[in-house]
């Protein structure tokens, strides 16, 4: 069983400047959710997919982050415009019956 | 609101000795508790998931215990190895939020 997908593994951008970030869940994973984690922290959660609804996005700052799937199954997560403390971790992960899988991660560096 | 608490943040233990890292959590209606580990800017790896239900779980080295009244959980670690260390993160599945909820992880350290 092919595990979560993420891609790019890492970016380095410039303040101000926009990047996307790419996940394809496990196959048959109905809900997707984004998590952001910042050096020393627990991951903290950006957006909740079901299918290709929107179930929970209330720590999405929804003024430069934003998030689709369509068609239900891979997604997009895009930053525009970056800031200094948008440099994180993030997560993407998949869950069936209540666990969850995590992808690899992109790690964000904004300079 | 759950609250997912673990203590210590960091830690460094010589190779060879067993450690428990520990996990409490405010509400008792959970459906699970998942530990992770993290290596530095690496995504989460799933140890060990103990369902609501039950007490522990092992795999290896590695053994989980949950007691869901007191809102604790352990995982122990036998025989450290250098290659152990890493962060370990604990991860509820609250039942009233129907969302996860992650403490902040412990730092390990074993030293050669």
């Amino acid at each position: 069983e092919a595990g979560v997908a993420q891609s790019p593994r890492y970016k380095i951008i410039e303040k101000r400047q926009s990047v996307a970030f790419w996940c394809n869940p496990i196959s048959g994973h109905a809900t997707l959710y984004w998590y952001q984690q910042i050096l020393g922290q627990g991951p903290k959660l950006l957006i909740q997919f079901q299918n290709n609804g929107v179930v929970d996005d209330s720590q999405l700052p929804k003024d430069r982050f934003s998030a689709e799937r369509l068609k239900g199954v891979d997604s997009t997560l895009k930053i525009q415009p970056a800031k200094l403390e948008d440099s994180a971790v993030y997560l993407c992960a998949s869950s069936y019956i209540y666990e969850q899988y995590f992808g690899p991660g992109t790690r964000l560096t904004v300079t | 609101k759950q609250e997912v608490t673990q203590i210590p943040a960091a830690l460094s233990v010589p190779e060879g000795e067993n450690l428990v890292l520990n996990c409490s959590f405010t509400d008792s209606a959970i459906y699970n508790l998942q530990w992770f580990r993290q290596d530095p800017g690496k995504g989460l790896t799933s140890l060990l998931l103990i369902q609501s239900s039950q007490r522990e779980q092992t795999s290896g080295r590695l053994n989980a215990s949950l007691d869901k009244s007191s809102g604790r959980s352990t995982l122990y670690i036998a025989a450290s190895q250098p290659g152990d260390s890493a962060t370990y993160l604990c991860a509820v599945w609250a039942a009233r939020d129907d969302k996860i909820i992650f403490g902040k992880g412990t730092r390990l350290h074993i030293l050669p």
